[in-house]
C-alpha cells in the first residue's frame, strides 16, 4: 500500500534554531517528492520538489534531501523565523498516475 | 493574478441541507482536484478532473458530486450534508511540473 509517514508530529523550537523534519515513503513506482508549507487557515504551498536522481535541493533557508534507496526525505530549516510556524507536508507522486499521496504533516511552532 | 479561488470560506449547514462549494482557477490548469483535510489525517482526494468534461472518483467520493463546468471552474456539491462531512475542503489545480496550486480552503461544519 502506498504510504507516506512523517515525523515528528509536532515540534517546538526557539527562533534562530535549526530543525529537521523527516518523511518516509513506500510509494511505487516513485516519481517525485514535494514538501509543502501550510500556514494556518491557508492552502499548502510547494517549497521544493525532489526527483529520483536528486539528493539535495535548497530553497533559501529550506534544504530538502532525498535518499531513494532507503525511501527517506528530510527538510532542514536553518535559522528559523517566527514565520516558519506552519505545518509541513510531504507529498509523493507515483509514475503514471494523477494521484498524490500525502503525509499527515509536521506542525512546527517557532517561539520568540 | 488570483490563482485558485474558493468560495465560501466558511459555511455552517444543518444535517440534510445541500450546498455547492465553488472553485475557479485562472492558471490554465487542465487538471483540478477536490480534497478534504481532517485532523490527524493527510489530505484525501474526493474527486479529480483531468480535463474539461471529465471527472473521476477519488479515495472518499461518497456523499459528494462534482461538476467541471469549463476549464476554469470545478464545483463540489453535497446533496444531503452529514456531520461526517465536517471538514476543511481544498480545491487544487495541477501545474505543468506536477506542482499543486491550492485554494485557501472552505471550512465546513455540519450540525
Amino acid at each position: 500500500k502506498n504510504q507516506v509517514e512523517q515525523s515528528p508530529q509536532s515540534l517546538i523550537i526557539l527562533e534562530g534554531k535549526n530543525c529537521t523534519l523527516q518523511c518516509n515513503y513506500t510509494v511505487s513506482p516513485f516519481s517525485n517528492l514535494r514538501w509543502y508549507k501550510q500556514d494556518t487557515g491557508r492552502g499548502p504551498v510547494s517549497l521544493t520538489i525532489m526527483t529520483f536522481s536528486e539528493n539535495t535541493k535548497s530553497n533559501g533557508r529550506y534544504t530538502a534531501t532525498l535518499d531513494a534507496d532507503t525511501k527517506q526525505s528530510s527538510l532542514h530549516i536553518t535559522a528559523s523565523q517566527l514565520s516558519d510556524s506552519a505545518s509541513y507536508i510531504c507529498v509523493v507522486s507515483a509514475t503514471g498516475t494523477y494521484k498524490y499521496i500525502f503525509g499527515t504533516g509536521t506542525r512546527l511552532k517557532v517561539l520568540a | 493574478n488570483a490563482g485558485v479561488t474558493q468560495t465560501p470560506k466558511f459555511q455552517v449547514l444543518k444535517t440534510g441541507q445541500s450546498m455547492t462549494l465553488q472553485c475557479a482557477q485562472d492558471m490554465n490548469h487542465n487538471s483540478m482536484y477536490w480534497y478534504r483535510q481532517d485532523p490527524g489525517m493527510g489530505l484525501r482526494l474526493i474527486y479529480y478532473s483531468a480535463s474539461e468534461g471529465t471527472t473521476d472518483k477519488g479515495e472518499v467520493p461518497n456523499g459528494y458530486n462534482v461538476s467541471r463546468l469549463n476549464k476554469r471552474e470545478f464545483s463540489l456539491r453535497l446533496e444531503s450534508a452529514a456531520p461526517s462531512q465536517t471538514s476543511v475542503y481544498f480545491c487544487a489545480g495541477r501545474g505543468g511540473t506536477g506542482k499543486l496550486f491550492f485554494g485557501s480552503g472552505t471550512q465546513l461544519s455540519v450540525l
